[in-house]
Formats: C-alpha cells, structure tokens, sequence
C-alpha cells in the first residue's frame, strides 16, 4: 500500500458527461501528479500540483482540469467525455522539494465510456 | 520517435533466471531514472531509483545507468513467480520545482515455476 487513496476504483459513464475523480497523497507530500494510463498510449503526465498551486503541465486536453485543495487532496474533472477517454487514471504523490522523482502511485480509477 | 524507448516484450523466463529489462532515451537532460513494477490492474509499485549514471543495488534488483550510451538497465537475480508484473522504466529531468515522469511503455515479465 503506496498511501494513495484514489476514489471511485471504477467508473462507468456516457459520452458528453462529466466525471470526477478524487485523490487523497500520502501523509506529509505536498505534490501530487496525475497520469493517464491507456493501451495505446502507455502512461502519460497530465499535470502536477504542489501546494495548492498547478507546477507543471502535460498533453492534458482542455476539457480536463483539476485542482489541489488546502487540506492537499486532488480532484480531476473529466467533461464532455468522448469514447476514448476510456483508460486508467492514476495520482501519484512526492515530498517535492528536490523529491519530485520519487512519486507514489494509488490504486488507479478506471473509467468506461460508453 | 518517443523519449523513452522500451521492448513490451513478453519476456518468459524459467523460475530462478537472471532477467535483464532495458530502456533506451532520447533527452540527454534526464538525471533520474526510475524503475516501477506494475501488477495487472494495480497502480505502479516504485521499485528503486538511481541518480545520473552509476549503478544502484537492492536486494535482488539492480538498476545500471550508462548516460553516455542512454541506456539503463534492471536486472533480476533468481527471479521468482511473484516477480512477474510488468516493468515500466521512467525518467525525469529532476527540477526541484517539477516532476513530470517520462515511461517507457513497460515490458511484460512472466516467471515460470
């Protein structure tokens, strides 16, 4: 167990909706990323959040945002969901400061869009 | 051409072999390079991690970095059933603001008893 609480495990939805995914890092990280895991694309950065504040950003479409509360936990919003958002949607977290390598992935949401 | 090159096999070795997984990159600013075991349907395990070039040992596992080359390397010594997952090889820049990992599409590692 990494410490990274990802909720829910499995998602199922339509195409046009909006989801949202949340994560909770481990005990004491400040940064938390979040990866899109797809077959064809293997695993990909979407952005990161230190702090509170965005650090970093990957191919992350427009329709995606997410967002890193005072209490550090994540939330991603997927919207208008198209058919091949379908894949698997990690957060990892780090210490950060020097630490931004050394990131702990959760369990993972897998998200069906049918 | 993607960044981080890596065969997805599927890799088959007997119970107790010596297992060698390799990526090649492209970005010569990459300084830290990670190694991560992925069960199915399980988020990403850190295995180990190495610091520029150099070689780093853990238990049974050992990460080599040849930078010159872009080339890195995790061996398995007496590989055992459990081990077998798929290994995904990653890398960053190592900013001290950022820390956006770059993965190799993983090889998949089978250990047969």
């Amino acid at each position: 167990d990494s410490g990274v609480t990802q909720t829910p495990k499995h998602l199922i939805t339509a195409t046009g909706q909006r989801v949202t995914l949340r994560c909770s890092p481990r005990s004491g990280d400040l940064s938390v990323y979040w990866y899109q895991q797809s077959l064809d694309q293997g695993l990909q950065f979407l952005i990161q959040y230190y702090n509170g504040e965005e650090r970093a950003k990957g191919n992350i479409l427009e329709r995606f945002s997410a967002q890193q509360f005072p209490d550090l936990h994540s939330e991603l919003n997927l919207s208008s969901l198209e058919l091949g958002d379908s894949a698997l949607y990690f957060c990892a977290s780090s210490a950060g400061q020097g630490r931004n390598h050394e990131q702990y992935f959760g369990p993972g949401t897998r998200l069906t869009v049918t | 051409q993607k960044e981080v090159e890596q065969d997805p096999g599927p890799l088959s070795v007997p119970e107790g072999a010596i297992v060698s997984l390799n990526c090649t990159y492209s970005n010569s600013a990459f300084q830290y390079f990670m190694w991560y075991r992925q069960y199915s349907r399980k988020g990403p395990e850190l295995l180990m991690y190495t610091y520029s070039s150099g070689n780093k040992e853990d238990g049974r596992f050992t990460a080599q970095v040849d930078k010159s080359s872009k080339y890195i390397s995790l061996f398995i010594r007496d590989s055992q059933p459990s081990d077998s997952a798929t290994y995904l090889c990653a890398m960053t820049v190592g900013s001290s603001n950022t820390g956006k990992l770059i993965f190799g599409q993983g090889t998949t590692l089978q250990v047969k008893p």
